[in-house]
C-alpha cells in the first residue's frame, strides 16, 4: 500500500515552454502533498506544500507564479513549471502524506534545452 | 529557519565493516525519519522515530533518536553492496508537517 506515482518520469522541453507534472496517490487519499526539487548530488529541497482544495504554501525563494501547483482532488496534485529555463532542469519529486509518514513518488527528471 | 545537518557527507566502507551516520537538528523535532535513495532512484522511507531516546532496529540497521530529540543516528553493521546509496534523515518540527531533509550521507561499499 501507500503508492505514489508521478507522470511523466522524464521530460525534455525547450526553453520558454511550460511543463506539467502529475503526482497521484494510488491507494490512499492524501489531504497534503509536497513538492521537492533535487539537484544532482544534493538533498531534497521543499518547494511547496499543497493542500486539497486550497492554495499551495510556497517555501521562501520559490516563485509561485513560475511553479504553479494545483491540488484538485485528494489523490492528485500537479506542478506546472511555466516558461521553463535551463536552470529549472532538475529532479522534481512529490510526496503524499498518510498520517505522519510521507510516501514519495518516483520523481520526474526535467531537462530544459 | 530549521536546519538539519548530516555527517559524514561521504562514507566509503569496506564490505563487511560497520559504519554510522549522524544527523543533527538546530531545533527540537517531533519526529525524525530516515530515507534511502539509490542512485537514479527516489527516496524510500526506512523508519520513523518519535520518542526521546528511541532505538529501532531493522535487520542490520539500528536507528536512534537522541534524548533531546535534536539528533539521530543510523548504524549499519556488516555492510553489504546492497547498502550503496544516499541515506537522508529528515525531521519534522513540533506542531508541523513539513520535512526538512539533511544533506545526506552517500555510502559507497568497496567489495
Amino acid at each position: 500500500g501507500a503508492v505514489v506515482s508521478q507522470h511523466p518520469s522524464w521530460v525534455i522541453c525547450k526553453s520558454g515552454t511550460s511543463v506539467k507534472i502529475e503526482c497521484r496517490s494510488l491507494d490512499f487519499q492524501a489531504t497534503t502533498m509536497f513538492w521537492y526539487r533535487q539537484f544532482p548530488k544534493q538533498s531534497l529541497m521543499l518547494m511547496a506544500t499543497s493542500n486539497e482544495g486550497s492554495k499551495a504554501t510556497y517555501e521562501q525563494g520559490v516563485e509561485k507564479d513560475k511553479f504553479l501547483i494545483n491540488h484538485a482532488s485528494l489523490t492528485l496534485s500537479t506542478l506546472t513549471v511555466t516558461s521553463a529555463h535551463p536552470e529549472d532542469s532538475s529532479f522534481y519529486i512529490c510526496s503524499a502524506s498518510l498520517a505522519t509518514e510521507q510516501y514519495f513518488g518516483p520523481g520526474t527528471r526535467l531537462t530544459v534545452t | 529557519g530549521q536546519q538539519v545537518m548530516q555527517i559524514p557527507q561521504y562514507q566509503h566502507v569496506q564490505e563487511g565493516e560497520d559504519f554510522t551516520t549522524y544527523c543533527n537538528s538546530s531545533t527540537t523535532l517531533s519526529n525524525i525519519q530516515w530515507y534511502k535513495q539509490r542512485p537514479g532512484g527516489h527516496p524510500v522511507f526506512l523508519i520513523q522515530l518519535v520518542k526521546s531516546g528511541e532505538v529501532k532496529k531493522q535487520k542490520r540497521l539500528t536507528f536512534q533518536f537522541g534524548e533531546a530529540k535534536k539528533n539521530s543516528s543510523l548504524h549499519i553493521t556488516a555492510t553489504q553492496t546492497t547498502d550503496v546509496g544516499t541515506y537522508f534523515c529528515a525531521g519534522i518540527k513540533a506542531a508541523g508537517n513539513k520535512l526538512t531533509f539533511g544533506g545526506g550521507t552517500r555510502v559507497l561499499v568497496k567489495p
